[in-house]
Protein backbone atom coordinates (compact mmCIF):
# COMPACT_ATOMS: atom_id res chain seq x y z
CA UNK A 1 0.00 0.00 0.00
CA UNK A 2 1.13 3.95 -1.07
CA UNK A 3 -0.28 4.87 2.26
CA UNK A 4 1.89 7.36 3.73
CA UNK A 5 2.73 7.61 7.69
CA UNK A 6 2.83 11.54 9.65
CA UNK A 7 4.82 11.59 12.47
CA UNK A 8 4.59 12.87 15.11
CA UNK A 9 0.94 11.49 15.48
CA UNK A 10 0.77 14.88 18.06
CA UNK A 11 2.00 17.85 18.23
CA UNK A 12 1.52 20.61 20.92
CA UNK A 13 3.38 24.27 20.87
CA UNK A 14 3.04 27.07 22.31
CA UNK A 15 1.53 30.27 19.47
CA UNK A 16 4.49 32.16 17.73
CA UNK A 17 6.71 28.55 17.71
CA UNK A 18 7.03 26.89 14.46
CA UNK A 19 5.98 23.60 13.93
CA UNK A 20 7.31 20.68 12.12
CA UNK A 21 5.33 17.37 10.64
CA UNK A 22 6.91 14.86 8.65
CA UNK A 23 5.47 12.31 6.15
CA UNK A 24 6.81 9.02 4.62
CA UNK A 25 5.32 7.47 1.86
CA UNK A 26 6.63 3.35 0.57
CA UNK A 27 6.15 3.64 -3.77
CA UNK A 28 7.42 6.36 -6.42
CA UNK A 29 4.96 9.61 -6.48
CA UNK A 30 4.20 12.27 -8.95
CA UNK A 31 2.97 14.84 -6.01
CA UNK A 32 2.47 15.12 -2.72
CA UNK A 33 0.21 17.23 -1.07
CA UNK A 34 -0.82 18.68 2.64
CA UNK A 35 -4.20 18.69 3.90
CA UNK A 36 -5.81 20.72 7.21
CA UNK A 37 -9.16 19.40 8.42
CA UNK A 38 -10.27 21.12 11.37
CA UNK A 39 -12.48 18.77 13.74
CA UNK A 40 -14.17 16.77 11.19
CA UNK A 41 -15.17 18.81 9.08
CA UNK A 42 -13.91 18.93 4.98
CA UNK A 43 -10.36 18.70 4.12
CA UNK A 44 -8.43 22.13 3.43
CA UNK A 45 -5.87 21.89 0.08
CA UNK A 46 -2.23 23.02 1.89
CA UNK A 47 -0.11 22.65 -0.80
CA UNK A 48 1.04 20.45 -3.79
CA UNK A 49 4.76 19.69 -4.21
CA UNK A 50 6.06 17.83 -7.59
CA UNK A 51 8.64 15.06 -7.47
CA UNK A 52 10.49 17.13 -9.65
CA UNK A 53 10.59 20.14 -6.47
CA UNK A 54 12.51 19.86 -3.22
CA UNK A 55 11.01 22.95 -1.95
CA UNK A 56 7.85 25.09 -1.86
CA UNK A 57 6.39 28.21 0.00
CA UNK A 58 2.74 29.58 0.62
CA UNK A 59 2.74 32.10 3.42
CA UNK A 60 3.96 30.84 6.62
CA UNK A 61 4.56 27.22 4.92
CA UNK A 62 7.53 25.54 3.94
CA UNK A 63 6.97 21.98 2.50
CA UNK A 64 10.20 19.84 1.56
CA UNK A 65 10.02 16.61 -0.33
CA UNK A 66 13.10 13.96 -0.58
CA UNK A 67 12.16 11.45 -3.41
CA UNK A 68 15.15 9.35 -2.07
CA UNK A 69 14.55 9.08 1.36
CA UNK A 70 10.50 8.81 0.26
CA UNK A 71 9.86 11.62 2.70
CA UNK A 72 8.27 15.56 3.17
CA UNK A 73 8.43 17.67 5.72
CA UNK A 74 5.61 20.33 6.53
CA UNK A 75 6.99 23.49 8.80
CA UNK A 76 4.35 25.85 10.09
CA UNK A 77 6.23 29.53 11.31
CA UNK A 78 4.82 31.41 13.94
CA UNK A 79 1.90 29.43 14.90
CA UNK A 80 -0.92 30.29 15.72
CA UNK A 81 -4.24 29.07 18.25
CA UNK A 82 -6.12 29.21 14.55
CA UNK A 83 -3.75 26.76 13.17
CA UNK A 84 -4.78 23.99 15.55
CA UNK A 85 -5.85 21.13 13.13
CA UNK A 86 -5.21 17.65 11.57
CA UNK A 87 -2.77 17.82 9.05
CA UNK A 88 -2.59 14.86 6.40
CA UNK A 89 -0.27 14.12 3.60
CA UNK A 90 -1.58 12.89 0.62
CA UNK A 91 0.18 11.38 -2.23
CA UNK A 92 -0.45 9.96 -5.58
CA UNK A 93 1.28 6.52 -7.06
CA UNK A 94 3.72 6.76 -10.21
CA UNK A 95 2.12 4.62 -12.90
CA UNK A 96 -0.85 2.99 -13.59
CA UNK A 97 -4.58 4.65 -13.71
CA UNK A 98 -4.36 6.41 -10.74
CA UNK A 99 -5.70 9.77 -11.41
CA UNK A 100 -8.49 11.03 -8.97
CA UNK A 101 -6.67 7.96 -6.24
CA UNK A 102 -4.74 9.86 -3.46
CA UNK A 103 -3.35 7.76 -0.17
CA UNK A 104 -3.55 9.39 3.16
CA UNK A 105 -1.51 9.07 5.76
CA UNK A 106 -3.26 9.00 9.37
CA UNK A 107 -2.27 12.61 9.63
CA UNK A 108 -0.41 14.78 12.89
CA UNK A 109 -3.13 16.34 15.20
CA UNK A 110 -1.42 20.11 16.10
CA UNK A 111 -2.65 21.44 19.29
CA UNK A 112 -1.54 25.54 19.53
CA UNK A 113 -1.99 26.77 22.80
CA UNK A 114 -2.59 30.90 23.21
CA UNK B 1 -16.34 30.45 -7.31
CA UNK B 2 -18.54 28.37 -4.96
CA UNK B 3 -17.01 25.00 -3.31
CA UNK B 4 -17.59 21.65 -3.38
CA UNK B 5 -20.83 21.32 -1.57
CA UNK B 6 -21.87 17.76 -0.20
CA UNK B 7 -25.64 16.91 0.99
CA UNK B 8 -26.58 16.43 3.52
CA UNK B 9 -24.59 17.49 6.21
CA UNK B 10 -25.86 14.76 8.84
CA UNK B 11 -27.87 11.32 7.95
CA UNK B 12 -28.83 8.76 10.40
CA UNK B 13 -30.05 5.43 9.00
CA UNK B 14 -30.74 2.14 10.54
CA UNK B 15 -29.10 -0.93 9.81
CA UNK B 16 -29.93 -2.50 6.38
CA UNK B 17 -31.11 0.31 4.90
CA UNK B 18 -29.77 2.08 1.86
CA UNK B 19 -28.48 6.22 1.87
CA UNK B 20 -27.47 8.12 -0.91
CA UNK B 21 -25.76 11.50 -0.60
CA UNK B 22 -24.91 14.04 -3.43
CA UNK B 23 -21.92 16.27 -3.70
CA UNK B 24 -21.81 19.50 -6.59
CA UNK B 25 -18.17 20.20 -7.61
CA UNK B 26 -16.56 23.41 -8.17
CA UNK B 27 -17.67 24.68 -11.32
CA UNK B 28 -15.90 23.51 -14.55
CA UNK B 29 -14.44 20.41 -12.48
CA UNK B 30 -15.34 17.28 -14.19
CA UNK B 31 -13.36 14.26 -11.93
CA UNK B 32 -14.97 13.80 -8.92
CA UNK B 33 -13.83 11.65 -5.60
CA UNK B 34 -15.55 9.49 -2.95
CA UNK B 35 -13.46 8.89 0.92
CA UNK B 36 -14.83 7.34 3.71
CA UNK B 37 -13.09 8.75 6.71
CA UNK B 38 -13.44 6.76 10.12
CA UNK B 39 -11.13 6.84 13.33
CA UNK B 40 -10.45 3.26 12.95
CA UNK B 41 -9.43 3.22 9.04
CA UNK B 42 -8.68 6.94 8.40
CA UNK B 43 -9.12 8.25 5.10
CA UNK B 44 -9.62 5.86 2.74
CA UNK B 45 -10.42 6.21 -1.23
CA UNK B 46 -13.80 4.81 -2.39
CA UNK B 47 -14.41 5.44 -6.11
CA UNK B 48 -13.44 8.36 -8.89
CA UNK B 49 -15.29 9.54 -11.77
CA UNK B 50 -13.98 11.99 -14.74
CA UNK B 51 -17.00 12.40 -17.28
CA UNK B 52 -19.51 10.19 -15.88
CA UNK B 53 -16.90 7.11 -15.82
CA UNK B 54 -15.46 5.67 -12.96
CA UNK B 55 -12.05 5.26 -13.62
CA UNK B 56 -10.79 4.27 -10.10
CA UNK B 57 -12.50 1.88 -7.33
CA UNK B 58 -11.09 1.49 -3.96
CA UNK B 59 -11.52 -1.69 -1.82
CA UNK B 60 -14.93 -1.46 -0.61
CA UNK B 61 -17.64 -4.16 -0.66
CA UNK B 62 -20.29 -4.14 -3.97
CA UNK B 63 -22.58 -2.51 -1.51
CA UNK B 64 -20.63 0.86 -2.59
CA UNK B 65 -21.67 2.41 -5.69
CA UNK B 66 -21.47 5.50 -7.46
CA UNK B 67 -22.08 7.53 -10.46
CA UNK B 68 -21.69 10.67 -11.94
CA UNK B 69 -24.26 13.01 -14.24
CA UNK B 70 -23.55 15.02 -17.14
CA UNK B 71 -23.27 18.45 -15.48
CA UNK B 72 -20.37 16.21 -12.97
CA UNK B 73 -23.00 16.21 -9.83
CA UNK B 74 -22.10 12.92 -8.55
CA UNK B 75 -23.87 10.38 -5.92
CA UNK B 76 -22.70 7.66 -3.97
CA UNK B 77 -24.99 5.16 -2.73
CA UNK B 78 -24.67 2.12 0.29
CA UNK B 79 -27.08 -0.24 0.37
CA UNK B 80 -27.86 -2.68 3.10
CA UNK B 81 -26.42 -0.56 5.73
CA UNK B 82 -23.90 -1.80 8.30
CA UNK B 83 -22.93 -0.27 11.50
CA UNK B 84 -19.32 -0.10 10.28
CA UNK B 85 -20.30 2.19 7.72
CA UNK B 86 -20.49 5.26 10.21
CA UNK B 87 -18.10 7.57 9.24
CA UNK B 88 -17.62 11.07 7.48
CA UNK B 89 -17.77 10.76 3.75
CA UNK B 90 -16.03 13.46 1.88
CA UNK B 91 -16.07 14.44 -1.96
CA UNK B 92 -13.35 16.45 -3.78
CA UNK B 93 -13.22 17.42 -7.02
CA UNK B 94 -10.58 18.04 -9.39
CA UNK B 95 -9.73 20.59 -12.26
CA UNK B 96 -8.60 18.12 -15.44
CA UNK B 97 -8.16 15.03 -16.62
CA UNK B 98 -4.11 15.28 -15.70
CA UNK B 99 -4.48 17.66 -12.35
CA UNK B 100 -3.33 16.11 -8.56
CA UNK B 101 -4.99 18.81 -6.75
CA UNK B 102 -8.43 17.56 -5.22
CA UNK B 103 -10.64 20.13 -3.46
CA UNK B 104 -12.70 18.88 -0.53
CA UNK B 105 -16.36 19.50 0.61
CA UNK B 106 -17.58 19.38 4.07
CA UNK B 107 -18.60 16.25 3.84
CA UNK B 108 -21.95 13.70 4.78
CA UNK B 109 -21.17 12.62 8.35
CA UNK B 110 -23.63 9.18 8.13
CA UNK B 111 -24.64 7.77 11.48
CA UNK B 112 -26.03 3.99 11.29
CA UNK B 113 -27.47 2.99 14.59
Amino acid sequence: SQQGEEDPQALSIQEGENATMNCSYKTSINNLQWYRQNSGRGLVHLILIRSNEREKHSGRLRVTLDTSKKSSSLLITASRAADTASYFCATDEMGGSTLGRLYFGRGTQLTVWP
Amino acid sequence: KAGVTQTPRYLIKTRGQQVTLSCSPISGHRSVSWYQQTPGQGLQFLFEYFSETQRNKGNFPGRFSGRQFSNSRSEMNVSTLELGDSALYLCASSPSDSSYEQYFGPGTRLTVT
